[in-house]
């Protein structure tokens, strides 16, 4: 099947300062890409939709400021936490939708995010 | 905006019982997905429904999607150690996926 890779699979970080996750579709080209975070034993909350070649799409509540989003080609967005405060702390994960193939989303295996 | 719940928010069985999570939706949907999240994994893909009233097996597993396209269920037949996770269903609406709240089961042995 289709892979989304994701990295850092980890990741500890000061306060204050910024970290970047990278989602890459490894065998197919995304249009589209969709970012989450899932807090413990909660569901998974969209947090923006990443279009490449435009600007993300965010989520009500969302901070585009604070949430970096670049999807600079069709195997890569970015999501960069400016500013990491202990509250950003949470596992965010990232998924593809393959070009042309209808509504599957395939995930990435999930970044966890600890702010110190 | 869109809201996509499901219930039972947990599940207890003892291996070999019958398992069900419902997933209702506030709005009417194109398609639903469901996954499969194990403790400390990611979401794995199980199925697309995309027809109103439609039935997909895989092995064990039923899934169902109802005929307004509003609400789906995933039965599964004599639970195994190996279906522990959390289920979530994810409803398409216009233009994104919005995720179910997910049905924790554990089941014992």
């Amino acid at each position: 099947g289709a892979v989304v890779s994701q990295h850092p699979s980890w990741v500890i970080c000061k306060s204050g300062t910024s970290v970047k996750i990278e989602c890459r579709s490894l065998d197919f080209q995304a249009t589209t890409m969709f970012w989450y975070r899932q807090f413990p034993k909660q569901s998974l909350m969209l947090m923006a939709t990443s279009n490449e070649g435009s600007k993300a799409t965010y989520e009500q509540g969302v901070e585009k400021d604070k949430f970096l989003i670049n999807h600079a080609s069709l195997t890569l967005s970015t999501l960069t936490v400016t500013s990491a405060h202990p509250e950003d702390s949470s596992f965010y994960i990232c998924s593809a939708r393959p070009w042309r193939s209808g509504n599957t989303i395939y995930f990435g295996e999930g970044s966890w995010l600890t702010v110190v | 905006g869109q809201q996509v719940m499901q219930i039972p928010q947990y599940q207890h069985v003892q291996e070999g019982e019958d398992f069900t999570t419902y997933c209702n939706s506030s709005t009417t949907l194109s398609n639903i997905q469901w996954y499969k999240q194990r403790p400390g994994g990611h979401p794995v893909f199980l199925i697309q429904l995309v027809k109103s009233g439609e039935v997909k097996k895989q092995k064990r597993l039923t899934f169902q999607f109802g005929e307004a396209k509003k609400n789906s269920s995933l039965h599964i037949t004599a639970t195994q150690t190996t279906d522990v996770g959390t289920y979530f269903c994810a409803g398409q609406g216009y233009q994104k996926v919005t995720f179910g709240t997910g049905t924790k089961l554990q089941v014992i042995p």
